[in-house]
C-alpha cells in the first residue's frame, strides 16, 4: 500500500489529454513539493516534473502539472505513442523523514 | 558526462549478504544527496534511503531501516547499498538516483543510474 495514491491506469487516443491524480496527506503533498517520474520498461525512470510545477529541460511543454491541498495531477496534453509508460508522483514526508513515491499509472494510447 | 554508474547484476541465495555500488561522475559529487530506489518485479517504485556523500548523513524509509544500509566512499565518488542476509523478497532492480539540489534531502531525483537486478534465489 503505497502512501501515495494514485490510478492504476489511464488511456486515451492519439493526440487527446491524460490526467493522473495524486492523493496524499498533510505530511507529504500537503507541506512539500511534488515531482513526477516517467518510467519505461527497461529503462531508468525519468523526472517530468519538479517542484509541483516545473519542467526539468528537454521535458516538452505538453507535460504539466498542479498541486492543491493534499493532492496533485498530472496532465499529459496531444498524446503520443512515444509517451506510453508507467508515471509515479513523489514528495518528501515529513512524519517519516522519508521520500514516498504513488503506486504508479500505467497510461496507454489507443 | 553527468552520470551515474551501477554495479552489475547479482546472484545470491538466501542469508547471503551483498553490497552493489553506485559510481557518480561529471558533477561535485560530495554535495549532492544519493538514494536507493527499489523496484520488485511487476510492482512500482519503493523509496528506500538516502545519503549525504560530505558527512554521509542519512535518511531511511521506515519500510527498509534495519534491513539494509547505505555507505559512501566520497574519495571514489561512490554509494553503496548493502544487506547483511539476503532474502528472495529482496529480488528487484535497484536504481541509485542524484538528487536534484544541493545539501536539500528533499530534492526530487534528477540523475538516475542504469539500476542493478539482484536476483536471491
Amino acid at each position: 500500500q503505497s502512501v501515495l495514491t494514485q490510478p492504476p491506469s489511464v488511456s486515451a487516443a492519439p493526440g487527446q489529454k491524460v490526467s493522473i491524480s495524486c492523493s496524499g496527506g498533510t505530511s507529504n503533498i500537503g507541506s512539500n513539493y511534488v515531482s513526477w517520474y516517467q518510467h519505461l520498461p527497461g529503462t531508468a525512470p525519468k523526472l517530468v516534473i519538479y517542484d509541483n510545477n516545473k519542467r526539468p529541460s528537454g521535458i516538452p511543454d505538453r507535460f504539466n502539472a498542479s498541486k492543491s491541498g493534499s493532492s496533485a495531477t498530472l496532465d499529459i496534453s496531444g498524446l503520443q505513442t512515444g509517451d506510453e509508460a508507467e508515471y509515479y508522483c513523489g514528495a518528501w514526508d515529513i512524519s517519516l523523514t522519508a521520500g514516498v513515491f504513488g503506486g504508479g499509472t500505467l497510461v496507454t494510447v489507443l | 558526462e553527468v552520470q551515474l554508474v551501477q554495479s552489475g547484476a547479482e546472484v545470491r541465495k538466501p542469508g547471503e549478504s551483498l553490497k552493489i555500488s553506485c559510481r557518480g561522475s561529471g558533477y561535485n559529487f560530495p554535495n549532492y544527496w544519493i538514494g536507493w530506489v527499489r523496484q520488485m518485479s511487476g510492482k512500482g517504485l519503493d523509496w528506500m534511503a538516502v545519503i549525504y556523500p560530505d558527512d554521509s548523513d542519512t535518511r531511511y524509509s521506515p519500510s527498509f531501516q534495519g534491513r539494509v544500509s547505505i555507505s559512501v566512499d566520497k574519495s571514489m565518488s561512490t554509494a553503496h547499498l548493502h544487506w547483511s542476509s539476503l532474502t528472495t523478497s529482496d529480488s528487484g532492480i535497484y536504481y541509485c538516483a542524484r538528487g536534484m539540489s544541493p545539501t536539500n534531502v528533499n530534492s526530487p531525483f534528477d540523475l538516475w543510474g542504469q539500476g542493478t537486478m539482484v536476483t536471491v534465489s
